[in-house]
């Protein structure tokens, strides 16, 4: 399984944009990127997949450089909202668990 | 449309105990995977079943145990339950055909206390 890691935690304020950056140095071939949001005493919430190159969906965008170490997930204008815990996870489809690190915890202010 | 239900959503039990936690998958979806989520801790893979089997698992000890029937709903058990077992209990449903796309829908969870 690809090791990933994150930062503990950010901060933010309102309408700015955040970006969260997931190393995974040793990514498969077969490995898509995927990450998800959660809230306190929810379950976790998908929120963007991709391979290579750029994602984007109504929620955030996902940028992934050529070389897939790593990766970054965008959110455009945070609200407060938006505080939660963020978890990059790094996997083959074909397998069946999800490998969830730690997180990074973003914390959104007026 | 519903999601994924869990019930109960809080339990208390005590030491030495058996508990059973239940989740109903999303409509359309064949596949449930559990999770244990310790306090300040990301989701560690329980097991998952499929087709009335357990298909994969995680490091668990044989005191969790699972089921799921032919409505696709699955059980969670925990036999001899221990301290260290209080924890949010995750379930996720996902469709077997839907192999490229990652996206597992998880339900709220069962907190388990265990005193």
């Amino acid at each position: 399984l690809a090791k990933t890691t994150q930062p503990i935690s950010m901060d933010s304020y309102e309408g700015q944009e955040v970006n969260i950056t997931c190393s995974h140095n040793n990514i498969a071939t077969n490995d898509y990127i995927t990450w998800y949001q959660q809230f306190p005493s929810q379950g976790p919430r998908f929120i963007i997949q991709g391979y290579k190159t750029k994602v984007t969906n109504e929620v955030a965008s996902l940028f992934i450089p050529a070389d897939r170490k790593s990766s970054t997930l965008s959110l455009p204008r945070v609200s407060l909202s938006d505080t939660a815990v963020y978890y990059c996870l790094v996997g083959d489809p074909g397998r069946y668990a999800l490998n969830f690190g730690k997180g990074t915890s973003l914390l959104v202010t007026p | 449309d519903a999601g994924v239900t869990q019930s109960p959503t809080h339990l208390i039990k005590t030491r030495g105990q058996q508990v059973t936690l239940r989740c109903s998958p999303k409509s359309g979806h064949d596949t449930v995977s559990w999770y244990q989520q310790a306090l300040g801790q990301g989701p560690q893979f329980i097991f998952q079943y499929y087709e009335e089997e357990e298909r994969q698992r995680g490091n668990f000890p044989d005191r969790f145990s699972g089921h799921q029937f032919p409505n696709y709903s699955s059980e969670l058990n925990v036999n001899a339950l221990l301290l260290g077992d209080s924890a949010l209990y995750l379930c996720a449903s996902s469709f077997s055909g839907d192999r490229a796309n990652y996206g597992y829908t998880f339900g709220s969870g069962t907190r388990l206390t265990v005193v």
